[in-house]
């Protein structure tokens, strides 16, 4: 039982190329969610799903698109990388039964764009 | 103004004291609250739910005031292990949001 994996743990792009960070669960969750974390502004939610085939936006969701074809996988897109998408990237994924379930974290994707 | 604020700190406390941290929310629907720790670098890890009664674990009590929109962290007996920032969490349909954190420093 691997919990939320991440792929890549470190990533250095160019303006304006593009890249899909990756992110797959073993737990059979449900909800999926990918926040960026910068310093001094806490986790903000960039996109989530609430299962296969529905996502929605978070806060921050401007440059970046998702899809959720199956449970397990859970792929974020960034378009045209900007300077501004340098951030920590995590993805998470919690049970969607009944009762007070927090997120599982992966161990993030650390992304500079130059 | 943010959804989730928390005091940043950083607090500094010598070991065996006890702390307490604050977080208001702003969403009255909101529908669930955690408490989250994160060391330096690392990924956030669930400590705790927070329930409306108000719930315990070990040296760590959580309390959650709905009327006010405010959650509390107590945490007794510090260790230096409980060095980290602690993050408040509200949950509303599955729209998670975090607090910027705060900052724990225990000293021996």
């Amino acid at each position: 039982n691997a919990g939320v994996t991440q792929t890549p743990k470190f990533q250095v792009l160019k303006t304006g190329q593009s890249m899909t960070l990756q992110c797959a669960q073993d737990m059979n969750h449900e909800y999926m969610s990918w926040y960026r974390q910068d310093p001094g502004m806490g986790l903000r939610l960039i996109h989530y799903s609430v299962g296969a085939g529905i996502t929605d936006q978070g806060e921050v969701p401007n440059g970046y698109n998702v899809s959720r074809s199956t449970t397990e996988d859970f792929p974020l897109r960034l378009l045209s990388a900007a300077p501004s998408q340098t951030s920590v990237y995590f993805c998470a994924s919690r049970s969607s039964g009944t009762g007070n379930y927090g997120y599982t974290f992966g161990s993030g994707t650390r992304l500079t764009v130059v | 103004r943010k959804e989730v604020e928390q005091d940043p700190g950083p607090f500094n406390v010598p070991e065996g004291a006890t702390v307490a941290f604050n977080c208001t929310y702003s969403n009255s629907a909101s529908q669930s609250f955690f408490w989250y720790r994160q060391d330096c670098r690392k990924e956030p890890k669930l400590l705790m739910s927070v329930y409306s009664s108000g719930n315990e674990d070990g040296r760590f009590t959580a309390q959650l005031n709905r009327a006010s929109q405010y959650i509390s962290l107590l945490i007794r007996d510090s260790k230096l292990s409980d060095s980290a920032t602690y993050l408040c969490v509200v949950n509303n349909n599955n729209d998670m949001r975090f607090g910027a954190g705060t900052r724990l420093t225990v000293k021996p």
